[in-house]
């Protein structure tokens, strides 16, 4: 089975910075996807950035960008120019290349941007 | 944009009653989810539908539970005898089957709260 680990249980950021979450995961499987969605007070969860584990470029977009290390299994999100709309928690998700294709959270990170 | 939709936003019955939460998801989608998330805790995966009938289900999801695509739109989620521990936000997933197959997307969630 899937795990994955988000070892930050808190961060908080000042506007303007940028800021790094961690996410670890164990797999025994070589072809999978990545996910970090954002999870705001109104509890929605919105997709931020998905990453192919066949591809070895890092995937970004606008702010949002991500460091893939495949041989050490770690996937952490980095947020540049934080913003105070950047406050939420964040999960990484796992998604195995298998029937169900089911996601596998980590436990999130709330994020406190500060002005 | 296409989004899934899921209805009531919130939910309150008493222990033993039977809820149906439901969900349209995104039209041309094939491959539904629903998951769940107790207050403060990780999101948790119960259960994949494709092609009319189950993929893949959790340990959470045990014979009280049942979902169904009555329609070609509706995908529901039932529990027959909630109980206390049943209380947690429920979100409902949908992803295509070609193009970028491998993005779930989320609908808002539906809070159940078990009196």
């Amino acid at each position: 089975a899937q795990t994955v680990t988000q070892s930050q249980p808190e961060m908080s950021v000042q506007e303007a910075e940028t800021v790094t979450l961690s996410c670890t995961y164990d797999t025994s499987e070589n072809n999978y996807y990545l996910f970090w969605y954002k999870q705001p007070p109104s509890r929605q969860m919105i997709l931020v950035i998905r990453q192919e584990a066949y591809k070895q470029q890092n995937a970004t977009e606008n702010r949002f960008s991500v460091n893939f290390q495949k041989a050490a299994k770690s996937f952490s999100l980095k947020i540049s120019d934080s913003q105070l709309g950047d406050t939420a928690m964040y999960f990484c998700a796992f998604m195995g290349d298998n029937a169900g294709n089911m996601l596998t959270f980590g436990g999130g990170t709330r994020l406190m941007v500060k002005p | 944009e296409p989004e899934v939709t899921q209805t009531p936003s919130h939910q309150v019955t008493q222990m033993g009653q039977e809820v149906i939460l439901r969900c349209v998801p995104i039209s041309n989608h094939l491959y539904f989810y629903w998951y769940r998330q107790i207050l403060g805790q990780k999101v948790e995966f119960l259960v994949s539908f494709y092609n009319n009938e189950i993929s893949e289900k959790s340990e959470i999801f045990d014979d009280q539970f049942s979902v169904e695509r009555p329609d070609g739109s509706n995908f529901t989620l039932k529990i027959r005898s909630t109980k206390l521990e049943d209380s947690a936000m429920y979100f409902c997933a949908s992803r295509e089957s070609t193009g970028n197959t491998d993005t779930q997307y989320f609908g808002p969630g539906t809070r159940l709260t078990v009196l």
